[in-house]
């Protein structure tokens, strides 16, 4: 069966501009959690929405946003955009919530200029 | 509160030799623990995870890790190397409180294989 799949796997986005991510979990799982990664701080938890709902959040400022469609694909938003952010952002889902064995997506790799 | 410590950075091994990735973790709550796998450019992949189960724990490709309550460590252990174990490797826990799963990742330790 089809893995996670994130969208765009490459993006360049100049300071001050907002991006989206998107990600499709494996059918039939319904919770999805988002993760960024930089090579100074490793991999912070940035959410995770089971259910269309926000069940858990990372400790990140409120220019980072998700949500999740009936569907269980999720997107991300980061609105203007810092230098900072450049990242790894990953995307991960689970069965449930709560099972703790989530699949990871390739991630999008997110550069601001 | 929950943490989880990897003792290296970086672990050089040679082929054929035996790995010893460490891990230490410390959590208010009967944690879940996890070792992934990320080779370069991909996602994380999970190797073998600990639930109270059984302490000694078998993952794929040869993998296993050892839950010791006593000494707060899952240390990730394989016989013998092989070349596409080079990798970083993240050592995870779990806490589920009031239906709401956290992950929390270590910063991570990259195997590399001397041929």
């Amino acid at each position: 069966k089809a893995g996670v799949t994130q969208t765009p796997r490459y993006l360049i986005k100049t300071r001050g501009q907002q991006v989206t991510l998107s990600c499709s979990p494996i059918s039939g799982h319904r919770s999805v959690s988002w993760y960024q990664q930089t090579p100074g701080q490793g991999l912070q938890f940035l959410f995770e929405y089971f259910s269309e709902t926000q069940r858990n959040k990372g400790n990140f400022p409120g220019r980072f946003s998700g949500r999740q469609f009936s569907n269980s694909r999720s997107e991300m938003n980061v609105s203007t955009l810092e230098l900072g952010d450049s990242a790894l952002y990953l995307c991960a889902s689970s069965l449930t919530q709560g099972s703790g064995e989530a699949f990871f997506g390739q991630g999008t790799r997110l550069t601001v200029v | 509160a929950q943490s989880v410590t990897q003792l290296d950075s970086h672990v050089s091994v040679s082929e054929g030799t035996p790995v010893l990735l460490r891990c230490n973790y410390s959590s208010s709550y009967s944690p879940s623990l996890f070792w992934y796998v990320q080779h370069p450019n991909k996602g994380l992949q999970l190797l073998l995870k600990y639930t109270s189960a059984a302490t000694l724990v078998k993952g794929i490709n040869g993998f296993e890790a050892e839950f010791k309550k006593s000494e707060t460590s899952f240390h990730l252990t394989k016989p013998s190397a092989h070349m596409s174990d080079a990798a970083e490797y993240f050592c995870v826990v779990s806490v589920l409180n009031f239906g709401n799963e956290k992950l929390t990742f270590g910063t991570g330790t990259r195997l590399t294989i001397i041929p």
